[in-house]
């Protein structure tokens, strides 16, 4: 297994388009989180899944946002009407609770909205 | 509510120097506590995580921190600092419940001069 992995790395789209950022988390990991890093920033939880069940949403996931994990392996973080305040690197983590105590991140989607 | 704060935005040293990067934590739960390091544009990586067994953790690279409960710290040091060590450092605290969010603090770029 090589990681956590996501998919595209770099997205750049104009203001009011619409993107889909794709993350494979670890194989047999049952938790999957997305968060937001912006510039100079710590990232920030937008919202996780275990299995295939979103049990928490971070009151930065505006109704512009949604995330899926349709069969409890990889998942899609879409964005709407995209906004040039949405700029950010999209962070996907996972981990095997209650095995793990930590969690293994990707490389990120960065995104630049124009 | 649980909450990071890392003091000092930038830290500078030279090589061969001592690296001390400061992190408190504010949790009313006993947290689980981690440091991660970022390179440039790159996903996390974890250094080293406190899980309530022993409150000196060692880490990669040559890493380690210090749990202090009465001082709500949790600070990495590094004895001599090496030119590979230059990126960025985020604490970050989660409930004792394996597989929570993390909350993040803002970070610190550490510097290293030759």
């Amino acid at each position: 297994d090589t990681g956590v992995s996501q998919d595209p790395r770099h997205k750049i789209t104009k203001r009011g388009q619409n993107v889909t950022f794709r993350c494979d988390p670890i194989s047999e990991h049952n938790r999957l989180y997305w968060y937001r890093q912006t510039l100079g920033q710590g990232p920030e939880f937008l919202t996780y899944f275990q299995n295939e069940a979103q049990l928490e949403k971070s009151r930065l996931l505006s109704d512009r946002f949604s995330a899926e994990r349709p069969k409890g392996s990889f998942s899609t973080l879409e964005i709407q009407r995209t906004e040039q305040g949405d700029s950010a690197m999209y962070l996907c983590a996972s981990t095997l609770a209650p095995l793990n105590t930590e969690a293994f991140f990707g490389q990120g989607t960065r995104l630049t909205v124009v | 509510a649980q909450s990071v704060t890392q003091l000092g935005s930038h830290v500078s040293v030279s090589e061969g120097a001592l690296v001390l990067l400061r992190c408190n934590y504010s949790s009313s739960v006993p947290p689980y506590l981690f440091w991660y390091v970022q390179y440039p544009n790159q996903g996390l990586q974890l250094l080293l995580k406190y899980t309530s067994a022993a409150t000196l953790v060692k880490g990669i690279n040559g890493f380690e921190a210090e749990f202090k409960k009465s001082e709500t710290s949790f600070h990495l040091t590094k004895p001599s600092a090496h030119m590979s060590d230059a990126a960025e450092y985020f604490c970050a605290v989660s409930d004792q419940e394996a597989g929570t969010a993390l909350i993040f603090g803002k970070g610190t770029t550490l510097s290293v001069s030759s």
